[in-house]
């Protein structure tokens, strides 16, 4: 258990919806990270935060956002979903640079 | 950009025997992490181990160590005595220091099985 919690664990939608994925870091980490697993992309950085402000976005698609909030719990909203997005999606935290710990992912599935 | 690469899509071994993954990558930087994760059947990230490009000492865990060779870019990871739940997708991955670019570049990741 790495100490970053995801919730939902599966997530079954359809096109054009919008989700939202809650991450929960390590105790006492300040930063978060999203990351995309899919068949044909591979793992891809999405975006990160590091105490409430993002600090780095990657091939994060306009349709996509994120937060942070004060408690540091991380939101991923997806909207008009295409059926590309169906994926497994991954939180990890640090405490700052250095190893990135991961949640167990929450995988979505757009029909 | 960084790119990293890992030339080995599948690879098997006998249980108890020893197996070298390969990884090699690209960069400008002079400061930087290098890691391997593991992606076992239940799709966990699970961090097997980091090195750090200004030491020069190879990075060891119990069974699993790397080869890094700054010069020639290259981060292998050997498993020693391999067992049965070494089995697993293992994914490379680079990170600079540099700040606010924090993020892992993965390669495309090996998949290993052990055979009983």
């Amino acid at each position: 258990d790495s100490g970053v919690t995801q919730t939902p664990k599966h997530l079954i939608t359809a096109t054009g919806q919008r989700v939202t994925l809650r991450c929960s870091p390590r105790s006492g980490d300040l930063s978060v990270y999203w990351y995309q697993q899919s068949l044909d992309q591979g793992l891809q950085f999405l975006i990160q935060y590091y105490n409430g402000e993002e600090r780095a976005k990657g091939n994060i698609l306009e349709r996509f956002s994120a937060q942070q909030f004060p408690d540091l719990h991380s939101e991923l909203n997806l909207s008009s979903l295409e059926l590309g997005d169906s994926a497994l999606y991954f939180c990890a935290s640090s405490v700052g640079e250095g190893e990135q710990f991961f949640g167990p992912g929450t995988r979505l599935t757009v029909l | 950009a960084q790119t990293v690469t890992q030339s080995q899509p599948e690879m098997s071994v006998q249980e108890a025997e020893t197996v070298t993954l390969s990884c090699t990558y690209d960069t400008s930087e002079n400061n930087y992490y290098l890691f391997w994760y593991k992606q076992p059947p239940s799709r966990q990230m699970i961090l097997v181990i980091r090195q750090e490009a200004y030491k020069q000492q190879n990075a060891t865990e119990n069974r699993f160590s790397v080869n890094f060779q700054k010069a020639a870019k290259s981060f292998s990871l050997k498993i020693s005595d391999s067992q049965l739940g070494d089995t697993a997708m293992y994914f490379c991955a680079f990170m600079t220091r540099r700040f606010g670019n924090e993020k892992l570049t993965f390669g495309t990741g090996t998949r290993l099985t052990i055979i009983p």
